[in-house]
């Protein structure tokens, strides 16, 4: 198994710009995440999925969407980045039986300009 | 609400020396903890996790966590640090369908 995989792993954006990132997962799991990781803030949550079709908000949303149409995709949208979006960005996902363990991917370095 | 304070930001040990890195939590029932480790430029890994039962807690790499509720604390311990134990670790809090994440402490350790 790949585990969690996410693509790219550094992006550079100019203000304005928009892109998606990719996170997929080959271990059937429901449950599946976006996070941000801050410098000295830990990372926040964007927005979670309990399953295909099934997406909600998280602690820090705006600025993004999410999409589900599979188990093994989980997009995350960045439509008009700005230099707040700057951060590293986490997928995780945990299976239905163990939803309380994450497994995570390797995160995307953003920076947007 | 929940939330969760790792209070040492940065932390510097001599390797072979043990090892306390301290969480303190806010939940109003029992709850479900964690700690995870991030090495760099790594995502994060799961070190153990409590859910229940024996408050002392054992995870990989030779940590264990020990559950204090009249403290709601939950510290990470290693008798004897490795050189590659250096990274970046978080505690977090089990909320529905989601964790709250500590703000993390990154462990340095010395030759």
């Amino acid at each position: 198994n790949a585990g969690v995989t996410q693509t790219p792993k550094f992006r550079i954006l100019k203000i304005g710009q928009s892109m998606t990132l990719q996170c997929a997962q080959d271990m059937n799991h429901n449950y599946m995440y976006w996070y941000r990781q801050d410098p000295g803030m830990g990372l926040k949550l964007i927005y979670y999925s309990v399953g295909a079709g099934i997406t909600d908000k998280g602690e820090v949303p705006n600025g993004y969407n999410v999409s589900r149409s599979t188990t093994e995709d989980f997009p995350l949208r960045l439509e008009l980045a700005a230099p707040s979006q700057t951060s590293v960005y986490f997928c995780a996902s945990s299976p239905r039986d163990s939803v309380y363990e994450q497994y995570f991917g390797p995160g995307t370095r953003l920076t947007v300009t | 609400a929940q939330s969760v304070t790792q209070p040492d930001i940065h932390i510097t040990v001599s390797e072979g020396a043990s090892l306390e890195l301290r969480c303190n939590y806010s939940y109003g029932a029992t709850p479900y903890l964690f700690w995870y480790v991030q090495s760099p430029g790594q995502g994060l890994q799961l070190l153990l996790k409590y859910f229940s039962g024996d408050t002392l807690v054992q995870g990989i790499k030779g940590f264990e966590a020990e559950f204090k509720r009249s403290q709601s604390s939950f510290n990470l311990r290693k008798p004897s640090v490795h050189w590659s134990d250096a990274a970046e670790y978080f505690c977090a809090v089990e909320g529905t369908y989601k964790y709250i994440f500590g703000t993390g402490t990154r462990l340095k350790v010395l030759a």
